[in-house]
């Protein structure tokens, strides 16, 4: 079953324009990560946030993540047409528990950057 | 780094017929998951291995789905019979330790459509 749950499903927005992506869980976790997945390929691992963490940047990346609200943000500041894909949430449980070890992934979020 | 191979790149199938996918992971990574992605859904969690040996296969329908890891290297994952709704990317990807809970590394997939 899905782990996350990415808001909006879809986002388009123009060049330049900051882009925002939430994604809610529903069990607690050891860390959230972020991917990216460009049409007809594979994931791309953007960025990994720890239980313990509320805020990590990675270039134009910010997540966030509010673990009593059990949601995570992903900020792409200066968006750019090449950053047009889907992005992924996924999250890694605690360890006794049922999703220890092995990554749930969300809907995903379809991104479109005009330029 | 060589990344995540898979072959073969795109599958078409009549329903009932017998499918297998390969998928080689990145050297020396421990960990291999077989992910199945739908059409506008995340991927979900097939199969997991540790080297060699089953990790977790809760959501593998064995009645139909099976995976090995020869020498915890290469992985097959083999669909027999196969239906319409097994139509899916199929994601092989890879991780350097289940215990450090680091990025898992994706291939391309396989695009499989059943007829």
């Amino acid at each position: 079953s899905q782990q996350g749950e990415e808001d909006p499903q879809a986002l388009s927005i123009q060049e330049g324009e900051n882009a925002t992506m939430n994604c809610s869980y529903k069990t607690s976790i050891n860390n959230l990560q972020w991917y990216r997945q460009n049409s007809g390929r594979g994931l791309v691992h953007l960025i990994l946030i720890r239980s313990n963490e509320r805020e990590k940047h990675s270039g134009r990346l910010r997540v966030t993540l509010d673990t009593s609200k059990k949601s995570s943000s992903l900020l792409i500041t200066a968006s750019r047409a090449a950053d047009t894909a889907s992005y992924f949430c996924a999250t890694d449980g605690l360890a006794g528990g049922t999703s220890y070890g092995k990554l749930t992934f969300g809907q995903g979020t379809i991104l479109t950057v005009h330029p | 780094e060589a990344g995540v191979a898979q072959s073969p790149r795109y599958k078409i199938i009549e329903k009932r017929q017998s499918v297998a996918f390969w998928c080689n992971p990145i050297s020396g990574h421990a960990t291999l998951y077989w992910y199945q992605q739908i059409l506008g859904q995340g991927p979900k969690l097939l199969i997991q291995f540790q080297n060699n040996g089953v990790v977790d296969d809760s959501q593998l329908p064995k009645d139909r789905f099976s995976a090995e890891r020869l020498k915890g290297v290469d992985s097959t994952l083999k669909i027999q019979p196969a239906k319409l709704e097994d139509s899916a990317v199929y994601l092989c990807a890879s991780g350097t330790n289940r215990g450090k809970r680091e990025k898992l590394f994706f291939g391309s997939g396989t695009q499989l459509s059943v007829l």
